[in-house]
């Protein structure tokens, strides 16, 4: 049974500093999402990781994909308050030519203070 | 920007009672997801829909759940004889089929079983 851990669960920042979510995986996958939800929303897709060594960023947010070690990372650079919310990572575990079978992680809920 | 709808926002049935949830996914996308997420925990997956049937099913996906593309545009979850854990935030989700093609979800339809 595949399962993914997401560290840390809860993390409060100040505004302006950096850090970093870890989400690791207890199978072989090469299909790797991250996604954010504002309280009572939906999820939005922030980033789809596919292959070893793959790094994304968008504005604030840079996430990254070992498979070998099985942790991909999601690093946090200047938060802002806006940033605010819970982040998922997800990994894909449909068999064959399907996708969008995921398992998602327990979620990290991030709130920046000023 | 197209997105997933579903209706309503919100159902609140009695136990025993059947409910239908109804989704209308992004127009030009093959694959069609449920999941759930009970109050302060993780998003689960439920079922998957390829080509007019499913792909893929959680064990949550007993026989007291179907799913159905009754028209073009219609993807529908119903549950035949609601319990009090199927309280819960239904998420419906599409998305291209491709290899790094995320998963479109909605807004999500609230249950409420009492």
């Amino acid at each position: 049974e595949l399962k993914v851990e997401q560290n840390p669960l809860f993390l409060s920042m100040q505004e302006g500093k950096n850090y970093t979510i870890y989400c690791n995986y207890s199978t072989t996958s090469d299909r790797l999402y991250w996604y954010r939800q504002d309280p009572g929303k939906s999820l939005e897709s922030l980033f789809v990781l596919l292959s070893n060594g793959a790094v994304k960023q968008e504005g604030r947010l840079m996430a990254s994909l070992d498979t070998k070690a099985r942790l991909s990372t999601l690093h946090i650079t200047a938060a802002v308050h806006d940033l605010s919310a819970t982040y998922f990572c997800a990994v894909d575990n449909a068999g064959g030519t399907s996708y969008g079978k995921l398992t998602f992680g327990q979620g990290t809920i991030l709130t920046v203070h000023p | 920007e197209p997105e997933v709808t579903q209706t309503p926002s919100h159902q609140v049935t009695q136990m025993g009672q059947e409910v239908i949830l109804r989704c209308v996914p992004i127009s030009n996308h093959l694959y069609f997801y449920w999941y759930r997420q009970i109050l302060g925990q993780k998003v689960e997956f439920l079922v998957s829909f390829y080509n007019n049937e499913i792909s893929e099913k959680s064990e949550i996906f007993d026989d007291q759940f179907s799913v159905e593309r009754p028209d073009g545009s219609n993807f529908t979850l119903k549950i035949r004889s609601t319990k009090l854990e199927d309280s819960a935030m239904y998420f419906c989700a599409s998305s291209e089929g491709l290899y790094n093609s995320p998963l479109h979800f909605g807004n999500g339809t609230r249950l409420t079983v009492t």
